[in-house]
């Protein structure tokens, strides 16, 4: 079975504008959660979408957004790029019920200059 | 004080030796606890999972926790250089949400 796949892998993006990211969760996975990690923060939960609708979200400013699709893809969005959002933004999946594990891509390493 | 410490190290030891990697926590709603791996530029990698309180075993890893002192352990048995690697604890609530909280991460080098 596939695993979790994020696209794109890196990107560079400059102060001001706008990025889009993708996860392709394992399939029947319908939770998806989006995390940042960057070496003084760590790993931060941003938020997680169940069948199309955010279930919980992080501290994060509004600017940080996301959405799932009806096949369980997911998209976030960051506008209005500051240089402290540069990190790893890794997503993870799971069946979605109560207990099930969660399982994580490889993340896309964002650079904002 | 963050919810979730844990030892950042780096800790070093040499092939074959025992591990042990230890995380606190202060929230007592915390039910369920893992430990993932994580490679240098990787996404992270579910080790162990377990629910509340007891152990659970791996081929050479076993998890501990101890919910009386919020206090879990991942020990390595036969430590190999694969295992070269940073090691991050986790939990969450229970409940449907599926927020994590993790530790900050403990670099972890097994010498040949």
């Amino acid at each position: 079975k596939a695993g979790v796949t994020q696209t794109p892998r890196y990107l560079i993006k400059t102060r001001g504008q706008q990025v889009t990211l993708s996860c392709s969760p394992i399939s029947g996975h319908r939770s998806v959660s989006w995390y940042q990690q960057t070496p003084g923060q760590g790993l931060q939960f941003l938020f997680e979408y169940f069948s199309e609708t955010q279930r919980n979200k992080g501290n994060f400013p509004g600017r940080f957004s996301g959405r799932q699709f009806s096949n369980s893809r997911s998209e976030m969005n960051v506008s209005t790029l500051e240089l402290g959002d540069s990190a790893l933004y890794l997503c993870a999946s799971s069946l979605g019920g109560t207990a099930e594990e969660q399982y994580f891509g490889p993340g896309t390493r964002l650079t904002v200059t | 004080q963050k919810e979730v410490e844990q030892d950042p190290g780096p800790l070093s030891v040499p092939e074959g030796a025992i591990v042990s990697l230890n995380c606190t926590y202060s929230n007592s709603a915390f039910q369920y606890f893992m430990w993932y791996r994580q490679y240098s530029r990787k996404g992270p990698e579910l080790l162990m999972y377990t629910y509340s309180s007891g152990n659970k075993e791996d081929g050479r890893f076993t998890a501990q926790v101890d919910k009386s002192s919020k206090y879990i352990s991942l020990f390595i048995r036969d430590s190999q250089p694969s295992d070269s690697a940073t090691y991050l604890c986790a939990m969450r609530e229970a409940g449907s949400a599926r927020q994590l909280t993790f530790g900050s991460g403990t670099q972890l080098t097994v010498l040949p």
